[in-house]
């Protein structure tokens, strides 16, 4: 079983429509959460880091479930501009990050 | 301020021959990561520096992959002798401050796509 699991899409959604998807880890020390962006034959940027608390970016919205084990993340309004992959990141107690295999997100117009 | 620089961008050998790929972190950055990517995948962690001490090599292939950063900063992995298997995008990503105790996020640079003939 992999550490980080991500559906891996791709999700297809109009433009200005609502997208949410999840990731699961399997670590339940795991420590801090990320989402990175990743656009075709490009690097991985960071998205956000996400809080227990939730926390919201603009259009973007991540949660944090610690009981469940996972994270996900909301794109309001979306744009064409965020088609991308977007990789979910889990760390453990000793910095080491672990990536999803990501989730293809496809805006169309 | 400029960012992670890695090169080759682009790097295409035979089978058996060696390859050495550089990075350059962002200025002040103590912690250095050298990641492998393959198609459709997450990256993977290869090995990780604090300073110039290798902190996490566990899933580095030790018989043919070799790494090092000198002086803390400039860091370069080899490999001798590439198999097809790693044909893949090798990033390089540095972030600041230990990671033992405080986890902040990295940049990456922009990979060296291997390809393997």
């Amino acid at each position: 079983r992999k550490e980080v699991e991500q559906d891996p899409g791709p999700f297809n959604v109009p433009e200005g429509a609502t997208v949410a998807f999840n990731c699961t880890y399997s670590n339940s020390a795991s420590q801090s959460f990320f989402w990175y962006r990743q656009d075709c034959r490009k690097e991985p940027k960071l998205l956000m880091s996400v809080y227990s608390s939730g926390n919201e970016d603009g259009r973007f919205t991540a949660q944090l479930n610690r009981a469940s084990q996972y994270i996900s993340l909301l794109i309001r309004d979306s744009k064409l501009s965020d088609s991308a992959t977007y990789l979910c990141v889990v760390t453990d107690s000793w910095g080491k990050f672990q990536f999803g295999a990501g989730t293809q997100v496809v805006v169309t117009p | 301020e400029a960012g992670v620089v890695q090169s080759p961008r682009y790097k295409i050998i035979e089978k058996k021959q060696p390859v050495a790929f550089w990075c350059n972190p962002i200025s002040g950055h103590n912690t250095l990561y050298w990641y492998r990517q393959n198609l459709g995948q997450g990256p993977e962690l290869l090995i990780r520096y604090e300073n110039e001490e290798a902190v996490d090599d566990s899933q580095l292939p030790k018989d043919r992959f070799s790494a090092e950063r000198l002086k803390g900063v400039d860091s370069t992995l080899k490999i001798q002798p590439a198999e097809l298997g790693d044909s893949a995008v090798y990033l390089c990503a540095s972030s600041f401050g230990e990671t033992s105790v405080l986890v902040s996020e990295q940049y990456f640079g922009p990979g060296t796509r291997l390809t393997v003939t």
